[in-house]
């Protein structure tokens, strides 16, 4: 079944460690995004990318970095974990332009915890 | 750029009935998307519901439908025979015309469905 993946789903972690979470995507999608989300907040746009090997930072300045080498894969990196960085990271994807309704697929997101 | 606004943090219904999100959202492009999505408690978000600007018909989708109003920025959200698994917070987004599918999120309604 065509779906949108994240792990591990919940982090609890040290400062200053180096940290990975995992995207991936069976929809077929070319678009991917990731969010950061605090508690009962709204969603910020972090990273996107558009393709193989096309990466942006989005509206929300973050230190983490994201790569894009697989059309399925989108896993984001923080280098040095702080507990400024304690969110939930969403994941999503878009099929592609030119199709009306192109919306936005999510995956059940991350939540960091960083001590 | 875009804001999203929802001026209301929580709402609550009686099962059943029927409850009315508020969204309003300004922004200078003509051409753009308007979505509601729904985040069940610790569950992946989805889309409830999609509006074209260009078209001046409300979107339905079951028991939920939208009162869209261009000239106002208007984009409300109606739930109609409100149930138990309804109770989720409601986020409002804009997305601009093709070319550019980064979302802005408004705040997020909280609803409780009160048995």
């Amino acid at each position: 079944e065509a779906d949108i993946y994240q792990t591990p789903r919940y982090l609890v972690i040290g400062t200053g460690k180096k940290i990975t979470l995992e995207c991936s995507q069976t929809m077929g999608h070319d678009k991917m995004y990731w969010y950061q989300q605090d508690p009962g907040m709204e969603l910020h746009l972090i990273h996107y990318s558009y393709g193989v090997n096309s990466t942006e930072k989005g509206d929300l300045s973050s230190e983490s970095t994201v790569s894009r080498i697989r059309t399925e894969h989108f896993p984001l990196t923080l280098e040095s974990a702080r507990p400024s960085h304690t969110s939930q990271y969403l994941c999503a994807s878009s099929s592609p332009s030119g199709r009306p309704y192109n919306e936005q697929f999510f995956g059940p997101g991350t939540r960091l915890t960083v001590l | 750029a875009q804001t999203v606004t929802q001026s209301q943090p929580e709402m609550s219904v009686q099962e059943a009935e029927t409850v009315t999100l508020s969204c309003t959202y300004d922004t200078s492009e003509s051409d753009y998307y308007l979505f509601w999505y729904k985040q069940p408690p610790s569950r992946q978000m989805i889309l409830v519901i999609r509006q074209e600007a260009y078209k001046q018909q409300n979107a339905t989708e079951n028991r939920f439908s939208v009162n869209f109003q261009k000239a106002a920025k208007s984009f409300s959200l109606k739930i109609s025979d409100s149930q138990l698994g309804d109770a989720a917070m409601y986020f409002c987004a804009f997305r601009p015309g093709f070319g550019n599918e980064k979302l802005t999120f408004g705040t997020g309604t909280r609803l409780t469905i009160i048995p």
